[in-house]
């Protein structure tokens, strides 16, 4: 079956330190993998996606993320944080079955402090 | 260029009744898509239309159905409500082929209170 795993419910980080945010996924085929954000009373936002190749993808506002499939794994980084990062960030997996479908995690919380 | 736009922003709705949610795609997007995002969890797709047919579905009953307009709007239908179902309904649209992925792009969603 196709899930996603998100194994941190919220992670508090000081503005300008780094930060990584785990993704496990199980998906029977090659998977597309997606990063998105969601802040509060707006609508998702993608952050970056892999379909295939390098598997170190950079996405927008200064995020990257690996695709390693020996561990199932997507993990969001990102070098420096900033306060406005705070959100919500979901990990996503893709794939054409019936149409295609987008699996979500059940999303991290990220707070920043100063 | 216009966003993909979503109304009402706010429903309440008592068990057993039927709603109506309504998404305006994207300006020259042919594909909406509709989730269901309960408290503290991530979207779950409920369905996809491309150019007015279903196009793939989640594992949501038959009392959650919809319909795509010939100018790709779309409606989220749900009937005999049940307390479960207060969630926020993301719609997202997208400019693409039948299978396809192309990069959706998600209205701020209507939030739906079930009594």
């Amino acid at each position: 079956a196709q899930s996603v795993t998100q194994p941190d419910i919220h992670i508090t980080v000081s503005e300008g330190a780094s930060l990584e945010l785990r993704c496990n996924y199980s998906y029977g085929a090659t998977p597309y993998l997606f990063w998105y954000v969601q802040s509060p009373g707006q609508g998702l936002q993608l952050l970056l996606k892999y379909f295939s190749g390098d598997t170190l993808v950079q996405g927008i506002k200064g995020f990257e993320a690996e695709f390693k499939r020996s561990q199932s794994s997507f993990n969001l980084r990102k070098p420096s944080v900033h306060w406005s990062d705070a959100a919500e960030y979901f990990c996503a997996v893709g794939g054409n079955t019936g149409g295609f479908k987008t699996i979500f995690g059940a999303g991290t919380r990220l707070f920043v402090k100063a | 260029e216009t966003g993909v736009t979503q109304s009402p922003t706010h429903l309440i709705k008592t068990r057993g009744q039927q709603v109506t949610l309504r998404c305006s795609s994207q300006s020259g997007h042919n594909t909406v898509s509709w989730y269901q995002q309960a408290l503290g969890q991530g979207p779950q797709f409920i369905f996809q239309y491309y150019r007015e047919e279903e196009n793939g579905r989640g594992n949501f009953p038959p009392r959650f159905s919809g319909l795509q307009f010939p100018n790709y709007s779309s409606e989220l239908n749900v009937n005999a409500l049940e307390l479960d179902d207060s969630a926020l309904y993301l719609c997202a649209s997208s400019l693409g082929a039948s299978g396809s992925w192309n990069e959706q792009f998600f209205g701020p969603g209507t939030r739906l209170t079930v009594l």
